[in-house]
């Protein structure tokens, strides 16, 4: 079964402040990670796929890098505003194994 | 927007009781899956259908729980009967990619239905 980790459990930040957090995996045999964002009561909200080791995305003001041979992922947030408060997961596989998730809180 | 669509959001039932959940995909997604996230841990996989056929339920416990898509499109998972240990919140997920393909494959998720069993 395939082991994904991510850290932190959860993070408490400043409104304006820049963050990241990790996603971690076995590094043999990957096939594609996809990062996904779950606001309380919504649906989760896909942010990224990423298939390449060294991919780099970006989007808005969240980016994310990845580093297969190593096996992980970095998830950033630049300049966190209290609408980025939610809890941000990782899956990877042919059967999308989900880690347990990073749980951001943003502070105004 | 397309939206994959649940029902009922909040359910509670008491131990022993039959529950059902409702799960109706984005129009034309082939894939549809079932996951149930426990507080603290990530999205489990419980069964995967690829039109109206089953692809994985490998993890669905096959005792109490039971999954169909009679015409490959809307869904239905049920439990009965219910256990203390099923509060959870039961997700479902369309793509709109075959099987197996799953990884490159956007999916696309419902609000959950966020069951509860006293």
């Amino acid at each position: 079964i395939l082991n994904v980790e991510q850290s932190p459990q959860s993070l408490h930040v400043q409104e304006g402040d820049s963050t990241n957090f990790t996603c971690s995996f076995p590094s043999s045999n990957f096939y594609a990670l996809h990062w996904y964002r779950w606001e309380t009561a919504k649906s989760p909200e896909a942010l990224f796929v990423m298939t390449l080791n060294g991919d780099e995305k970006k989007k808005g003001r969240i980016s994310a890098t990845l580093n297969t041979k190593e096996g992980y992922s970095y998830l950033y947030i630049k300049g966190s505003q209290p609408e980025d408060s939610a809890t941000y997961l990782c899956a990877l596989g042919q059967n999308f194994v989900f880690g347990p998730g990073t749980r951001l809180s943003v502070l105004p | 927007e397309a939206e994959v669509a649940q029902s009922p959001r909040y359910k509670i039932t008491e131990k022993s009781q039959a529950v059902a959940f409702w799960c109706d995909p984005i129009s034309g997604h082939a894939t549809l899956y079932w996951y149930r996230q426990i507080l603290g841990q990530g999205p489990e996989l419980l069964v995967q259908f690829q039109d109206e056929s089953v692809v994985d339920d490998s993890q669905l416990p096959k005792d109490r729980f039971s999954a169909e898509r009679l015409k490959g499109v809307d869904s239905t998972l049920k439990i009965q009967p219910a256990e203390l240990g099923d509060s959870a919140m039961y997700l479902c997920a369309s793509s709109g990619g075959l099987a197996g393909w799953g990884s490159y494959n956007e999916q696309f998720f419902g609000p959950g239905t966020r069951l509860t069993v006293l």
